[in-house]
Parts: structure tokens; sequence; C-alpha cells
């Protein structure tokens, strides 16, 4: 079967360290995306893992464990404008797409 | 280059209406996909195409979705009837391709939102 969980909601202070976590479960899997939604816009591209390990880009960086059916997002120096819904997606072995519902980072001052 | 182009932006129609978007995707992608999404649900793969070719629409709801692709830059997804469930985002993406990597980031553009009543 196919399948993404993410946690609804997350709140954090500006400044801090966070990590979105998502779980997965993909036949053929393929590769794992992060994407990151502001209100009323439309998904924009984060980061890209098929291999096991750290790709870092910034203040984010993503993880991920192909044995363990997990990745990660971590937001480094939290800014107001990281406020937004962050998604995790999965391609499975027939090239489609499963996204998780997102999760909804509120960040404060 | 204007990025990926959807229009309209906006959609309000009456229950058994037929209702259709239009998605422009990025020059030079081969490969175009839509998508919905509800707050119950999520972000859905409706059905992607390869240079023109419907690929995989599995995602498609029921037969009252259909959605075409007659040639590299202009895309169709039709609703007919239109029935209130089908209230909700549509998003329409592309992408160069499937390889991975930067090269398999898919662009969105900005959604049609679509209110049936």
């Amino acid at each position: 079967g196919q399948n993404i969980d993410q946690p609804t909601e997350m709140t954090a202070t500006e400044g801090a360290i966070v990590q979105i976590n998502c779980t997965y479960q993909t036949s053929g899997f393929n590769g794992l995306f992060w994407y990151q939604q502001h209100a009323g816009e439309a998904p924009t591209f984060l980061s890209y893992n098929v291999l096991d390990g750290l790709e870092e880009k910034g203040r984010f960086s993503s993880f991920l464990s192909r044995s363990k059916g997990y990745s990660y997002l971590l937001l480094k120096e939290l800014q107001m404008k990281d406020s937004a819904s962050y998604l995790c997606a999965s391609r499975g072995g027939t090239y489609k797409y499963i996204f998780g519902t997102g999760t909804r980072l509120k960040v404060l001052a | 280059d204007a990025g990926v182009i959807q229009s309209p932006r906006h959609e309000v129609t009456e229950m058994g209406q037929e209702v259709t978007l239009r998605c422009k995707p990025i020059s030079g992608h081969d490969y175009l996909f839509w998508y919905r999404q509800t707050m119950m649900r999520g972000l859905e793969l409706l059905i992607y195409f390869n240079n023109n070719v419907p690929i995989d629409d599995s995602g498609m709801p029921e037969d009252r979705f259909s959605a075409k692709m007659p040639n590299a830059s202009f895309s169709t997804l039709k609703i007919q009837p239109s029935e209130p469930r089908d209230s909700a985002v549509y998003f329409c993406a592309s992408s160069f391709g499937l390889a991975g990597g930067a090269r398999e980031t898919q662009y969105f553009g900005p959604g049609t939102r679509l209110l049936v009543l």
C-alpha cells in the first residue's frame, strides 16, 4: 500500500530549531520530497532524498532512512516567514507521487 | 519564464454544470501533473502526462473527470457533471523529468479554486 504520515501541527519559536517527521510506506520507493506551502499559495520544492543520509541546504536539511521508511525536515534559525505547511511526498515504482496531508508550522515571536 | 499558468484562478459553478480547468506548463518540461487539494485528503495526484501522453490516471476519482494534453503547451482537466464534493483547489505542475534531483522538481501553478454549489 501507499501511505504517508506526518504530524498535523507544530509550533516553535523564532530562532529555534524544529524537526518535522514523516513516515512512509511506498511500493517500489524511489525518492522522498519535501515541499513548502504558504497559505493560499502553491507548493514549492525544498528538498529531495533518495539515498540514506542528510542533505543540507542552507537553513533547511532533510534526512532519509530507507530501511525505516522515515524522513525528517530540519529547519534551523526559524524565521516568521517559515510559518507554512510542509508537505512530505514519496515517489513509488510507477513514478506515482503520494503526498502527506502536510504539517502546519506556526512560528511565534 | 512565467512559470506554470493556470486558468481560471477561481471558479464558482452550480451542481451539474461542466467545468474546464486549463494549464500551460513551463516550456521544455516533459511531464505535467494534475493534483487536487482538500483539507481532509491533502494533495492528491489525479493524472500525469509524459510528452503529452497520459501515463497514470489511476487517481482520477470517477468517469466524470477527464484530462487531455493536445500539445506540449496546453492541458485541460474537465469535470462533467460537477458535484459539490468536487470543491477543492486544483493544481497543475510540470517538471523536466523523473531522473531525480533538481530535474525532477515539480513547479506548481497558482491553482484553481473551485466551488460547486
